[in-house]
């Protein structure tokens, strides 16, 4: 059993269209990170969401933590095929180390 | 510049050898980890090291034993490879430990595939 749970696991959509990803875990995080990785390459860092409730976004991306602190999603709209790669959410509990999800891989076809 | 560059890229060996993975970062940053990502992409904290100092061993095997120089290099020696440890390993950095919100800055991965 994983702490953090992402659903879907996996996801092939067509250009254009909107999605969202789920990040859930029972227990309370002090803070919740997103990162993206593309093939061959390392997770890379896209927000942090540290407030309850608190909603960023980065141009075609949204952003939220849940109120409890146990949850996040990311929602894209108009996806481009350059959006394509392995999202993982990450959760730090203060215990020295980010707990990370088991990733939504995202392709968007064109 | 790369910030995290490790090497090899690729590694490619047989059961019971004994290899090294290197890892440097030029961030200036004090906090150095490495990870595992199985075939199933699942990634999970194996050693964190603060200023040259262990601050985290998730109940790795004591095959795996990191070494850190200075904080700006995070090596990690395997002895006796066995098929499990087939995996890509990820060497990253973050400014200090992180207990809020401190990103992590992650190398390109070294594919270790065990024959």
């Amino acid at each position: 059993t994983q702490l953090l749970e992402q659903s879907p696991q996996f996801l092939s959509i067509q250009e254009g269209e909107n999605l969202t990803v789920y990040c859930n875990s029972s227990s309370v995080f002090s803070s919740l990170q997103w990162y993206r990785q593309e093939p061959g390459e390392g997770p890379v860092l896209l927000v942090t969401v540290v407030t309850g409730g608190e909603v960023k976004k980065l141009k075609r991306l949204t952003f939220q933590f849940g109120d409890a602190r146990k949850d996040s999603s990311l929602h894209i709209t108009a996806a481009q095929p350059g959006d394509t790669g392995l999202y993982l959410c990450a959760g730090a509990q203060g215990g020295n180390k980010l707990v990370f999800g088991a990733g939504t891989i995202l392709r968007v076809k064109s | 510049d790369t910030a995290v560059s490790q090497t090899p890229k690729y590694l490619v060996t047989q059961m019971g050898n004994d290899k090294s993975i290197k890892c440097e970062q030029n961030l200036g940053h004090d906090t150095m980890y490495w990870y595992k990502q199985d075939s199933k992409k699942f990634l999970k904290i194996m050693f964190s090291y603060n200023n040259k100092e262990l601050i985290i061993n998730e109940t790795v095997p004591n095959r795996f034993s990191p070494k850190s120089p200075d904080k700006a290099h995070l090596n990690l020696h395997i002895n006796s490879l066995e098929l499990g440890d087939s995996a890509v390993y990820f060497c990253a950095s973050s400014q200090a430990l992180p207990r809020g919100n401190q990103p992590q800055h992650f190398g390109d991965g070294t594919r270790l595939s065990i024959l």
